[in-house]
């Protein structure tokens, strides 16, 4: 079974500073890699995803991640944090390229203190 | 072009009553589905419609939620009787076809007193 861990509910960091969300897979086959944001009383938006092609992916707002097979790992980075990445994270795993059949992770709240 | 779009979006109810939400996917798409978030969860997947058709409800409890999407456009969620333990956000996506990107509405909040 496909199950998806983020290492750390919360993260805080200080505006400019590198953001490092951690995100690991167990999947049984080639895994499709997802990361969604979730501001405030709204819905997921997609970041960014992974779909075999590039390991290394860039997405909105200045994000990226990286899919490295042998850690099992997606952590998801941005170089400058910005007051307006503070929300919900989430990394998701699909087996397919469907991404509405998503697995996700419980979350990582990102804190950016001024 | 419109996202989807859910209603209510929050709703307080007593135990045992009945609720229901109502979704709105993009225009044109056939795939929807119905997500369950918990609070400080991710969400979980409840019922995946193509069309008309209910493809992959294998999460939804059946006992106590029912759903269905008529000509394939519109779905609605049901809960009857709510338990408390059914307080949680209701989110419905939906995307063009299988395989493409899913978009999420807002969410209704359900807060069961």
């Amino acid at each position: 079974a496909q199950s998806v861990t983020q290492l750390g509910s919360h993260v805080s960091v200080s505006e400019g500073a590198l953001v490092l969300l951690r995100c690991n897979y167990s999947s049984s086959v080639p895994p499709y890699l997802f990361w969604y944001v979730q501001y405030p009383n709204q819905g997921l938006q997609l970041l960014l995803k992974y779909t075999s092609a590039a390991t290394l992916v860039k997405g909105i707002n200045g994000f990226e991640a990286e899919f490295k097979k042998s850690e099992t790992s997606f952590h998801l980075t941005k170089p400058s944090a910005h007051m307006s990445d503070a929300a919900e994270y989430f990394c998701a795993v699909s087996e397919s390229s469907n991404t509405g059949k998503l697995i996700f992770g419980q979350g990582t709240t990102l804190q950016v203190k001024p | 072009e419109a996202g989807v779009v859910q209603s209510p979006r929050y709703k307080i109810i007593e135990k045992k009553q009945p609720v229901a939400f109502w979704c709105n996917p993009i225009s044109g798409h056939n795939t929807l589905y119905w997500y369950l978030q918990n609070l400080g969860q991710g969400p979980e997947l409840l019922i995946r419609y193509e069309n008309e058709e209910a493809v992959d409800d294998s999460q939804l409890p059946k006992d106590r939620f029912s759903a269905e999407r008529l000509k394939g456009v519109d779905s609605t969620l049901k809960i009857q009787p709510a338990e408390l333990g059914d307080s949680a956000v209701y989110l419905c996506a939906s995307s063009a076809v299988q395989g493409t990107q899913a978009f999420f509405g807002q969410g209704t909040r359900l807060t069961v007193v």
